[in-house]
């Protein structure tokens, strides 16, 4: 996807430990954001971010923490992955809050914790 | 809580035929419409951001309404083709000065040849 990758596409990981995701963004967008997709719910919103350092929480945050040190990245963390955060994880980014073009979504990574 | 419903959840149509689908938002504190196209194996691609009550937007054969006072939107595919074949994902934006979308669950559409 144009201006938006992010890494890695896939990883397992075991329950208990810390596993970071990252979000890598050439737009120079304000704001920056993180979903879980899974069966029956659509993406839900975890954090996102409306500047550097600026970050709240969405609907489906605990367990997860992130971080926005310089505008291009943001990082998703879970602090001790459980099984119940197998999903597939989307980055997406927008410039502002009347973006007239919606927002671009990064690529997926797909998460096992196993 | 904030609630997005999109109806029906999967749709099933030959080649040729237009089709509609539904989602219902809270139409208090309002502040834009999505409408997303999501393909098997791809990231969902924004179709339109709808902001103003009344709005109409159209991309090819597809076009989307809004009616932010009861709160809905329908998104329409005319003479829909195999490659309409997606899932179609509304989201909802209320007001604030943070931007942040509420997803529906959206519909899954299925063209046959």
């Amino acid at each position: 996807d144009a201006g938006i990758t992010q890494s890695p596409r896939h990883k397992v990981t075991e329950t208990g430990t810390p596993v970071t995701l990252r979000c890598h963004q050439t737009e120079n967008h304000r704001y920056m954001y993180w979903y879980r997709q899974d069966p029956g719910h659509g993406l839900r919103l975890i954090h996102y971010s409306y500047g550097v350092k600026d970050t709240d929480k969405g609907e489906v945050s605990d367990g997860y923490s992130v971080s926005r040190s310089k505008t291009e990245d943001f990082l998703l963390t879970l602090e001790s992955a459980t099984s119940s955060q197998t999903s597939v994880y989307f980055c997406a980014i927008s410039e502002s809050g009347r973006d007239r073009l919606g927002y671009t979504f990064g690529s997926g990574t797909r998460l096992t914790v196993v | 809580i904030l609630n997005v419903e999109q109806s029906p959840q999967s749709l099933h149509v030959q080649e040729g035929d237009s089709t509609n689908f539904t989602c219902s938002f809270p139409s208090s504190n309002f502040y834009a419409l999505h409408w997303y196209r999501w393909e098997t194996a791809k990231s969902p691609e924004a179709l339109f951001v709808m902001t103003l009550n009344g709005d109409e937007k159209k991309k090819g054969r597809i076009s989307a309404t809004l009616n932010t006072k009861e709160g809905y939107s329908y998104l329409y595919i005319k003479g829909s083709q195999p490659e309409d074949s997606a899932t179609y994902l509304c989201a909802f934006v209320y007001g604030g000065a943070t931007n942040k979308l509420i997803f529906g669950t959206g519909t899954l559409l299925a063209v046959q040849p």
